[in-house]
């Protein structure tokens, strides 16, 4: 059974820094892109970040690129997200979620998320 | 960026009705297109992909058309367990987009 389970949130001052962390099994997390996806108090769902099964390749949304890192541990079969200069508007439930692959290519749909961590950044 | 529209923002319907959702595109995305469906307090469910092939496990009373920039998520026959939150994606490029979703709640 895939499962995705989030870690890390908590209050946090404008400004400040989180390290997010998502812990994967049921399913070779080595061989599969990752995401993160987020989701402020009573809004729609936004895309954050994206990173690919051997972490060569990361995309990032506009509104966090230069203050967030999205990485991995194939290891440790753990996702990171790293978040520096937190900003209210930060604020948001923080999904990681797992992208469909057949063969060599991904679809950048998410097949799998986790419960999500809630992050809050005020003073 | 892809912009996506999703409309309308919230349906009030009964248990049976049929539902259709629309989702349009800000470009083309050929069949890059999946729906979601979101409880309260609970991570997104993929329920189609690539415009219309329905996720493995999803009732087939869900079904998704369209392709390019306008594109329909119906639901044939609404039962209980479907008033909740929907929301499309493409996944043509990058950024990925989510469209604003839309509610469906009981009337």
């Amino acid at each position: 059974e895939v499962q995705l389970v989030e870690s890390g949130g908590g209050l946090v001052q404008p400004g400040g820094s989180l390290r997010l962390s998502c812990a994967a099994s049921g399913f070779t997390f080595s061989t599969y892109a990752m995401n993160w996806v987020r989701q402020a108090p009573g809004k729609g769902l936004e895309w954050v970040s994206f990173i690919s099964d051997g972490a060569g390749t990361t995309y990032y949304a506009d509104s966090v690129k230069g203050r967030f890192t999205i990485s991995r541990d194939n290891s440790k079969s753990t996702l990171y997200l790293q978040m520096n200069s937190l900003r209210a508007e930060d604020t948001a439930v923080y999904y990681c979620a797992k992208t469909v692959r057949s063969g060599s290519i991904y679809y950048n749909y998410f097949d799998f998320w986790g419960q999500g961590t809630l992050v809050t950044v005020s003073s | 960026d892809i912009q996506m529209t999703q409309s309308p923002s919230t349906l009030s319907a009964s248990v049976g009705d049929r539902v259709t959702i629309t989702c349009r595109a800000s470009q083309s995305i050929g069949s890059w297109l999946a729906w979601y469906q979101q409880k309260p307090g609970k991570a997104p469910k993929v329920l189609i992909y690539k415009a219309s092939d329905l996720e493995s496990g999803v009732p087939s009373r869900f079904s998704g058309s369209g392709s390019g920039t306008d594109f329909t998520l119906t639901i044939s026959s609404l039962q209980p367990d479907d008033f909740a939150t929907y929301y499309c994606q493409q996944y043509n490029s990058y950024p990925l987009t989510f469209g604003g979703g839309t509610k469906v709640e009981i009337k």
